[in-house]
């Protein structure tokens, strides 16, 4: 059992290009996040899906797309990167008991 | 809309003293209501929960929480600090529909020898 796994665990950009990172749980579980964490803010929320098909906005969206096209899978897009994405991005799925279960996280830099 | 607040963003403590790291939340419904630690360069690992039933919550690792409604706080504790628990500790808040969990800004454990 894998739990959730983050693709890639590090990753440079320059500003302007665009990369996916990928998340897969391999657990069922419908609700599916992502967050990103800076120093001294905590972790903030930025997509997040309730299952297959749907998907909703957090508190920080801008800059970033998701899809949920299926229940295992749910990448975060970063459509034209920018020095203030430079952060750690955690994705996460949560089970019936409430529950959530974090990936390892992914470390972005933008230069 | 809730929130949590996490006082200290720093907490040193002796091997074998008390730990106590404070959080106070904001909650328009009953909540949810959890900590989380953080080694360096790790995920989030969940120490402990409160959903219902009983207010205090025993967790991994020898810490628990309590939850008290009427100070609106749930402080974790641990009798005696290891040098193993030095690491970043996290409360979160969701309602008890959980649709979006809000996280504390985070409180970093010390442990001195």
């Amino acid at each position: 059992n894998a739990g959730v796994t983050q693709t890639p665990k590090f990753q440079v950009l320059k500003t302007g290009q665009s990369m996916t990172l990928q998340c897969a749980q391999d657990m069922n579980h419908e609700y599916m996040s992502w967050y990103r964490q800076d120093p001294g803010m905590g972790l903030r929320l930025i997509h997040y899906s309730v299952g297959a098909g749907i998907t909703d906005q957090g508190e920080v969206p801008n800059g970033y797309n998701v899809s949920r096209s299926t229940t295992e899978d749910f990448p975060l897009r970063l459509l034209s990167a920018a020095p203030s994405q430079t952060s750690v991005y955690f994705c996460a799925s949560r089970d019936s008991r409430n529950t959530i279960y974090f990936g390892e996280g992914s470390w972005l830099t933008v230069v | 809309a809730q929130s949590v607040t996490q006082l200290g963003s720093h907490v040193s403590v002796s091997e074998g003293a008390l730990v106590l790291l404070r959080c106070n939340y904001s909650s328009s419904v009953p909540p949810y209501l959890f900590w989380y630690v953080q080694y360096p360069n790790q995920g989030l690992q969940l120490l402990l929960k409160y959903t219902t039933g009983a207010t205090l919550v025993k967790g991994i690792n020898g810490f628990e929480a309590e939850f008290k409604k009427s100070e609106t706080s749930f402080h974790l504790t641990k009798p005696s600090a290891h040098m193993s628990d030095a690491a970043e500790y996290f409360c979160a808040v969701t309602p008890s529909g959980f649709q979006k969990l809000v996280f504390g800004t985070g409180t970093r454990l010390l442990v001195s020898p």
